[in-house]
């Protein structure tokens, strides 16, 4: 496509629900990121995906977090048992490698937990 | 690790001249970038520093400064479309790869007619 996109735009959920979260990337692009915004924050990185390497995992919260790739190609972040604190958007990022200067984002994922 | 530290509000009029300013902490340096994001709306890229200096792009330019650990962001003749949170970032990881971005809390900029 010609952006990033991501859906579903907005999720609102129960504390204790499962939630996932896919993002489509630029077609051809290597790389992808997960990033989380919370009010006030700044983006808080969560994981990458390079290629067929193993993910970069280093920055995802807690277990009950966890992202999968297909490839090159679409991506979901799943969140287990939600919490409020999970409450956050969710962006997805493209870029054409690793090494790439540009990130481009997707619109994000809005998810509330009740 | 990492630390950016950016004011978190700005105003100013149209037409006027803004410099958002941003210092930085980082283990390996990589190079510092600066994007706009629009309530709601995804980031997007404005521009990357490595080396020292300004560089100019349209309205807007970006200065470096690695000895001081420090950048900013210069947007001239404001217009009401620049109202928007300013983010500078770096990259985490060290070594000749980019990928993962430590960001600040951005610069949230209000243009006033």
């Amino acid at each position: 496509g010609a952006g990033v996109s991501q859906s579903p735009s907005n999720k609102v959920t129960e504390k204790g629900k499962d939630v996932e979260l896919r993002c489509d990337p630029i077609s051809g692009h290597t790389a992808l990121y997960w990033y989380r915004q919370r009010l006030g924050q700044g983006l808080e990185f969560l994981i990458y995906f390079q290629g067929n390497s193993a993910p970069d995992k280093s920055g995802l919260p807690s277990d009950r977090f966890s992202a999968e790739r297909t490839g090159e190609s679409v991506s979901t972040l799943t969140i287990q048992r939600t919490q409020q604190e999970d409450s956050a958007v969710y962006l997805c990022a493209s870029s054409l490698k690793q090494g790439g200067n540009e990130q481009f984002f997707g619109p994000g994922t809005r998810l509330t937990v009740l | 690790g990492q630390n950016i530290d950016q004011p978190t509000e700005m105003t100013a009029t149209e037409g006027a001249i803004v410099q958002i300013n941003c210092t930085y902490q980082t283990s390996g340096f990589n190079g510092l970038f600066w994007y706009q994001q629009h309530a709601g709306e995804a980031p997007t890229f404005l521009s990357y520093n490595v080396l020292d200096g300004l560089e100019e792009k349209g309205r807007f330019s970006s200065f470096l400064s690695r000895s001081k650990g420090y950048s900013y962001l210069l947007l001239k003749e404001l217009q009401m479309k620049d109202s928007a949170s300013y983010l500078c970032a770096v990259p985490i990881d060290r070594g000749s790869t980019l990928g993962r971005l430590y960001f600040g809390r951005g610069t949230q900029l209000t243009v006033w007619p």
